[in-house]
């Protein structure tokens, strides 16, 4: 079966630090990956998704960025945090099959910028 | 205009008994896909159940069965026999678009509806 990973799972960095987020997948190969931002109380907001190696979609300008160096593996980045960064972070994955394009998350980053 | 409204912040359920989510959509897309999930204290997203818009059936998935009624452009969820583990916020969200297209891989998200089981 299909697992999700990612971490830490809580974060707390001061303004103006770098931020690295990792997100793993196993049990599936060539997966769709996305990562969204919860802010307190609301909904999903999707920032990335990437439908393979190196192929990076971006959804909002922002100071961050994402790569995705290997097939499982999806990263998020930035350089200088800001306040507005804090939030909660989720990982998904899919398949790329229609039909079957259900997207399930992983267990969160919880970041709070200070 | 909002693509995904859940006009119930929060519902309150008595064990045992059966309550309805509301959500309704906005798209112009012929192919459109709605989920819905349940977001326990602990943070993840767990995926609860999926319609198609050209499925004809209304989905189901154990004691959740979703109420799609396409001509009015709603999807809400109903659970039955609530359990006090049911208690969490609950997410419609809503795919755009025929799969592959860019507008596909994103997922709209309502605001959530927080429910509360009581025993």
């Amino acid at each position: 079966s299909q697992t999700i990973h990612q971490w830490p799972a809580t974060l707390v960095q001061p303004v103006g630090s770098p931020l690295s987020l990792e997100c793993t997948v196993e049990g599936t190969s060539n997966p769709n990956l996305y990562w969204y931002r919860q802010a307190a109380g609301r909904g999903l907001q999707l920032l990335f998704y990437s439908v393979g190696i190196g192929q990076i979609s971006s959804e909002v300008p922002q100071n961050l960025s994402a790569s995705r160096p290997q097939d499982r593996q999806f990263i998020l980045s930035s350089k200088k945090l800001l306040l507005s960064d804090s939030g909660f972070y989720l990982c998904a994955w899919s398949v790329d099959r229609v039909g079957r394009e259900t997207q399930y998350f992983g267990p969160g980053t919880r970041l709070l910028v200070l | 205009a909002q693509k995904i409204t859940q006009t119930q912040p929060g519902m309150f359920v008595q064990e045992k008994e059966a309550v309805t989510l509301d959500c309704t959509y906005d798209t112009s897309d012929q192919s459109y896909g709605l989920f819905w999930y349940k977001q326990p204290s602990s943070g993840e997203m767990i995926f609860l159940i999926y319609q198609g818009s050209y499925d004809e059936q209304n989905a189901t998935e154990g004691r959740y069965s979703l109420n799609f009624q396409k001509a009015r452009k709603s999807a809400n969820l109903v659970i039955s026999a609530s359990q006090l583990g049911d208690s969490a916020m609950y997410f419609c969200a809503m795919r755009e678009g025929e799969w592959g297209m860019d507008s596909s891989y994103k997922l709209i998200f309502g605001s959530g509806t927080r429910l509360l089981v009581r025993p």
